[in-house]
């Protein structure tokens, strides 16, 4: 079975400009979650989808938003990049929602913002 | 439940025992995790263990839970060269937000 993966790999943008990440889940999981990591430092929690809906939204600016499609799959949008953004951002799916569900990590995109 | 710590560095030979250590300030925290990040990677999932217990065993991996001292502790038997990465600690209260803490890079000396 396929594990998260996620598209691009790795990205570099300019500041100002906007950027599409895409995740999708294990088959079968239906929660997504995002997170930032910034080097040196642990994932920091951005958002989490469950059918559909947000379910969880961590310390992040409006700038930062998400959605989840019909088959689970998920979009993070960051608009108006600062230099700040540059980190890998981790995509992680679980079977449902809760701290019982373990989540499995994708292998993350590389943002760098010049 | 946001202030997950760990020491940053550990290094030991192989072939000895390694123990990574964590603490979390949420005494509430029903779940609390393992994961191992190798470079450039992402985060994979080691073990779990849930709140009502103080021990859990897998293979080489062994976890340690103090609730009254809100510790959390991993212990790797016979470490290997391939066990070197960063580990991290993370909790959940429930919700649906995990908390990490800063990772453990563990070095193992052949």
């Amino acid at each position: 079975d396929a594990g998260v993966t996620q598209s691009p790999t790795h990205l570099i943008k300019t500041r100002g400009q906007h950027v599409t990440l895409r995740c999708s889940p294990i088959s079968g999981h239906k929660s997504v979650s995002w997170y930032q990591q910034v080097l040196g430092q642990g994932p920091q929690f951005i958002f989490q989808y469950y059918e559909k809906e947000e379910r969880g939204r961590g310390n992040f600016p409006d700038r930062f938003s998400a959605r989840q499609f019909p088959n689970y799959s998920s979009e993070l949008n960051v608009n108006a990049l600062l230099l700040g953004d540059s980190a890998l951002y981790l995509c992680a799916s679980s079977a449902g929602v809760g701290g019982g569900s373990a989540q499995y990590f994708g292998p993350g995109t590389r943002l760098t913002v010049l | 439940g946001e202030d997950v710590e760990q020491s940053l560095f550990l290094s030991v030979r192989e072939g000895d025992s390694s123990v990574i250590n964590c603490t979390y300030t949420d005494s509430s925290s029903t779940y609390l995790y393992w994961y191992k990040q190798e470079p450039g990677a992402g985060l994979q999932l080691l073990t779990y263990i849930f709140s009502n217990m103080d021990m859990k065993q897998d293979q080489r991996l062994t976890v340690l839970l103090n609730k009254k001292d809100k510790h959390l502790s991993l212990r790797i038997a016979d470490t290997q060269t391939g066990d070197s990465a960063i580990y991290f600690c993370a909790e959940s209260m429930g919700s649906n937000q995990f908390y990490f803490g800063t990772g453990t890079s563990l070095t193992v000396i052949p």
